[in-house]
């Protein structure tokens, strides 16, 4: 079974540094494209970048590069998420996905999400 | 970038009523469309990719069309379980882009 088990809630202050997680079970974790993407408190989904374990080569939405990195971990099947220097306008939940791969490659669309980390940012 | 358009933004309808959601996208994208479901305080869960193809496990009454620039997610008959907001999403280039959503609501 596909899992994307998240890391837990979080609250921080503005300005402090942040790493959350996403550990892929039950499918090959290195040649499957995993994506993030946020969806600010009432609003609808952002995509933030997707990266492919197995060299970690990543594409990064304009709209948040420079303001996080995605990075992954084969060994241990995990991507990451972080933030140097947190805003109030971070808060949000943030999703993995995986990208769903068909008999023609990946697809850049999502078959299987994490259950999202809710990350509050607040003074 | 690409702009995903959706309309209605909202549709409240009756439970075996025909729920028809369009999307419209700034430029042709060919088939690079999906349609996800999320219901509140879930992640969202994909319906349709490729425009019309059907993910495993979702039902029947779902359906998806289009191609180029207009694509429609059809709901043939609603039933309790189908509220939540509905999102397209295009996959023809980089930044990958989704609609704005559209919430269904059971009359």
């Amino acid at each position: 079974e596909v899992q994307l088990v998240q890391s837990g809630a979080e609250v921080k202050k503005p300005g402090e540094s942040l790493k959350i997680s996403c550990k892929g079970s039950g499918y090959n974790f290195t040649t499957n494209w995993l994506g993030w993407v946020r969806q600010m408190p009432g609003k609808g989904l952002e995509w933030m970048g997707i990266i492919y374990p197995g060299d970690s080569d990543t594409r990064d939405s304009p709209s948040f590069q420079g303001h996080v990195i995605i990075s992954a971990d084969k060994s241990i099947s995990t991507a990451y998420l972080q933030w140097s220097s947190l805003k109030a306008s971070d808060t949000a939940i943030y999703y993995c996905a995986r990208v769903l791969h068909i008999a023609g490659g990946a697809t850049d669309h999502f078959d299987y999400w994490g259950q999202g980390t809710l990350v509050t940012v607040s003074s | 970038d690409i702009q995903m358009t959706q309309s209605p933004s909202s549709v409240s309808a009756s439970v075996g009523d025909r729920v028809t959601i369009t999307c419209r996208a700034s430029q042709d994208i060919s088939s690079w469309v999906a349609w996800y479901q999320q219901k509140p305080g879930k992640a969202p869960n994909l319906l349709i990719y490729a425009a019309s193809v059907l993910q495993s496990g979702v039902p029947s009454r779902f359906s998806g069309s289009g191609a180029g620039t207009d694509f429609t997610l059809t709901i043939s008959s609603l039933q309790p379980e189908d509220f939540g907001t509905y999102y397209c999403q295009q996959a023809k280039s980089f930044p990958l882009t989704f609609g704005g959503g559209t919430k269904v609501e059971i009359k």
